[in-house]
């Protein structure tokens, strides 16, 4: 069955530190994979994506991801957080279920709180 | 510049109600899906469309429908509101039929009392 984990449900990082926000995926076909972030009472924002090329993704806000093929792993990093960052994270990858190629399947997110 | 929309952005109803939840886009995308958001289950699909006069189930579409009558529009119905779907309610669209990426509207949360 495809689906994506979120192993953290909280992460905490002092302000200044790099971040980690950890994804791990199965699915059938090429790994399409994006993060998105959700501020308190907003909806969702895209961060950026993986399609294909370099293993190394630069996103929003100074965010980027490392695809890991053989860790079947897209984890969020940053190498400097704000404490602005404090915010909701979400993982999803493209479905290759039969009909659903324009679907995705969520992680259950991981809430980032940056400390001062 | 282009955008998603939905309204109401907070509605209290009673159970038995039913509910229509709104959701505009301008990008003259060809997909639109519906989601809620509950702790501790992530976003849930509940519908979804492809293009016009197309509409599928999502994993939890009991108790929801949709139209799709132009390509801005996808309103999502609550036939009988039960207090289970107590919720915020997400939309989003997507281009076309590769891997496009989705965009949000704010939301609608919604309370069944």
């Amino acid at each position: 069955a495809q689906s994506v984990a979120q192993p953290e449900d909280q992460v905490n990082v002092a302000e200044g530190n790099p971040l980690t926000v950890k994804c791990t995926y199965s699915v059938s076909g090429n790994p399409y994979l994006f993060w998105y972030v959700q501020y308190p009472n907003r909806g969702l924002q895209f961060l950026l994506k993986y399609i294909t090329g370099d293993n190394l993704v630069k996103g929003s806000y100074g965010f980027e991801a490392e695809f890991n093929k053989s860790q079947t792993s897209f984890h969020l990093k940053k190498p400097s957080a704000l404490v602005s960052d404090s915010a909701l994270y979400f993982c999803a990858v493209r479905d290759w279920g039969a009909g659903n190629n324009r679907k995705l399947i969520w992680g259950l997110g991981t809430s980032l709180a940056v400390n001062p | 510049d282009a955008e998603i929309t939905q309204s109401p952005r907070h509605k209290i109803t009673e159970t038995g109600r039913q509910v229509t939840l709104a959701c505009h886009q301008t990008w003259n995308h060809n997909n639109m899906f519906w989601y809620r958001q509950d702790l501790g289950h992530g976003l849930r699909l509940i519908h979804y469309s492809y293009g016009v006069q197309d509409t599928n189930k999502g994993e939890v579409s009991d108790g929801y429908s949709v139209s799709r009558s132009n390509t801005e529009d996808l309103p999502l119905t609550l036939e009988s509101a039960a207090s289970s779907q107590t919720s915020v309610y997400f939309c989003a669209s997507s281009k076309g039929t590769g891997v496009d990426t989705q965009y949000f509207g704010p939301g609608t949360r919604l309370t069944v009392l």
